[in-house]
């Protein structure tokens, strides 16, 4: 099993809506990301994972609330979002800790969110 | 201050001749580099690295190539066929950080 599996595929959201984004990995891979990807622009790192613990946080607002139950896992809590945060939500896995990762993600489908 | 970019957002190749995409990067902390190609509606799926003690890595028809001293990267794939048309994404890593950062993208179309 090589997948990384995102779900919903599509969300629209109203900005007092509570929603989350799951991710799930069965790799066996011990760091998870998120990615914030607006149309024509690359992938930006939200949050790393390494070990079930929060690594990274790149400076995100609060109202985007990551967690990861355990290693397969990995949620990202939504609310009070705004239209501007409507974009493709990418999760990814690495084999190793993100500190020794090489870089080579396994990237999900994605989740492409709407927020009205 | 973008740190690795695709100076093309599109390449147009015939079918059978080389694709060549283009990145530059400009921290000299990044020390591996990759390519992604994502179809739409899909995530990107990585494809081909380079380590930076290496000057060239191949694969099948993908080579990349690094000039440290010029920070620049390519990617050739040979002989393009039509299902490489995608969009191709150059990630540069500081793997002590342990991130990746990316380039906006080249939009590869191969016509048969």
């Amino acid at each position: 099993d090589t997948e990384v599996t995102q779900t919903p595929k599509h969300l629209v959201m109203g900005m007092t809506n509570k929603k989350s984004l799951k991710c799930e990995q069965h790799m066996g891979h011990r760091a998870m990301y998120w990615y914030k990807q607006k149309a024509k622009k690359p992938p930006e790192l939200m949050f790393v994972y390494s070990y079930e613990k929060l690594s990274i946080n790149e400076s995100v607002p609060s109202r985007f609330s990551p967690e990861c139950p355990n290693s397969s896992l990995l949620n990202l809590h939504l609310h009070a979002l705004q239209p501007e945060d409507s974009a493709l939500y990418l999760c990814a896995s690495s084999q190793v800790s993100f500190d020794k990762n090489t870089g080579e993600l396994f990237f999900g489908e994605g989740s492409r969110l709407t927020v009205l | 201050d973008q740190q690795v970019k695709q100076n093309s957002p599109s390449l147009s190749v015939q079918e059978g001749r080389i694709s060549i995409l283009n990145c530059d990067y400009t921290n000299s902390m990044f020390d591996y580099f990759l390519w992604y190609k994502k179809y739409p509606a899909e995530g990107p799926t990585f494809l081909i690295s380079i380590s930076s003690i290496k000057d060239k890595n191949e694969d099948g028809r993908f080579t990349v190539f690094l000039n440290k001293s010029a920070k620049h990267l390519s990617l050739h794939i040979v002989p393009s066929q039509p299902g490489d048309s995608a969009v191709y994404f150059c990630a540069a890593s500081d793997t002590n950080a342990g991130k990746s950062t990316f380039g906006d993208g080249t939009t590869l179309t191969v016509k048969p």
